[in-house]
């Protein structure tokens, strides 16, 4: 069955301090890759994808994800975190013949200590 | 561009009751999909619409339908409200082409009492 873990529910980081947050997924198909973000009461910001290619992917705010297919990973990353920053993150698996259809992991809370 | 929209942002309504969302994708995107937000489950696909046909469907109930229309905004209604429905409704839209790439709104946050 296709599925996203994010292993950790909530991070908590100095701002300042790089991140990365994980991502694995499991999908039969060649996956096309996205990162997230959420603020509170608000909807998803497209941060990154992967579709093919590089396998590092830059992407809005700083931030950065590394495809690895034999890890089946797709990890989020900052140098050096903000603390605007705080939000909760997704990863998301699609395809493209899934057309619209994205699996979500479960999510993960950013908090940033000043 | 605009982005998507989704009106009404907020709604409160009683068990066994129906409502309607409604979404409008950024203008040039023909497919729109829709997701289910809850603290339980996450996030979570129902359907999506791309040329006024449902070209994919979640595993919901069939309480839970949805239709588009030629200028590609969407609509999507659930009929006979349980509490369970209580969630933040997304919708996304995509030009469907190439990198699949999905737009968010802001979402309705739906309360059943």
């Amino acid at each position: 069955a296709q599925s996203v873990t994010q292993p950790d529910i909530h991070i908590t980081v100095s701002e300042g301090a790089s991140l990365e947050l994980r991502c694995n997924y499991s999908y039969g198909a060649t996956p096309y890759l996205f990162w997230y973000v959420q603020s509170p009461g608000q909807g998803l910001q497209l941060l990154l994808k992967y579709f093919s290619g590089d396998t590092l992917v830059q992407g809005i705010k700083g931030f950065e994800a590394e495809f690895k297919r034999s890890q089946s990973s797709f990890n989020l990353r900052k140098p050096s975190v903000h603390w605007s920053d705080a939000a909760e993150y997704f990863c998301a698996v699609g395809a493209s013949n899934q057309g619209g259809k994205l699996i979500f992991g479960q999510g993960t809370e950013l908090s940033v200590k000043p | 561009k605009a982005g998507v929209t989704q009106t009404p942002r907020y709604l409160i309504k009683t068990r066994g009751q129906q409502v309607t969302l409604s979404c409008s994708p950024i203008s040039g995107h023909r497919s729109v999909s829709w997701y289910q937000q809850t603290p339980g489950q996450g996030l979570q696909f129902l359907f999506e619409y791309f040329s006024e046909t449902q070209r994919n469907k979640g595993n919901f109930p069939g309480r839970f339908s949805g239709r588009q229309f030629s200028n590609s905004r969407s609509e999507m209604n659930v009929s006979t409200l349980e509490l369970g429905d209580s969630a933040l409704y997304l919708c996304a839209s995509s030009n469907r082409q190439g990198t699949y790439e999905q737009y968010f709104g802001p979402g309705t946050r739906l309360t059943v009492t």
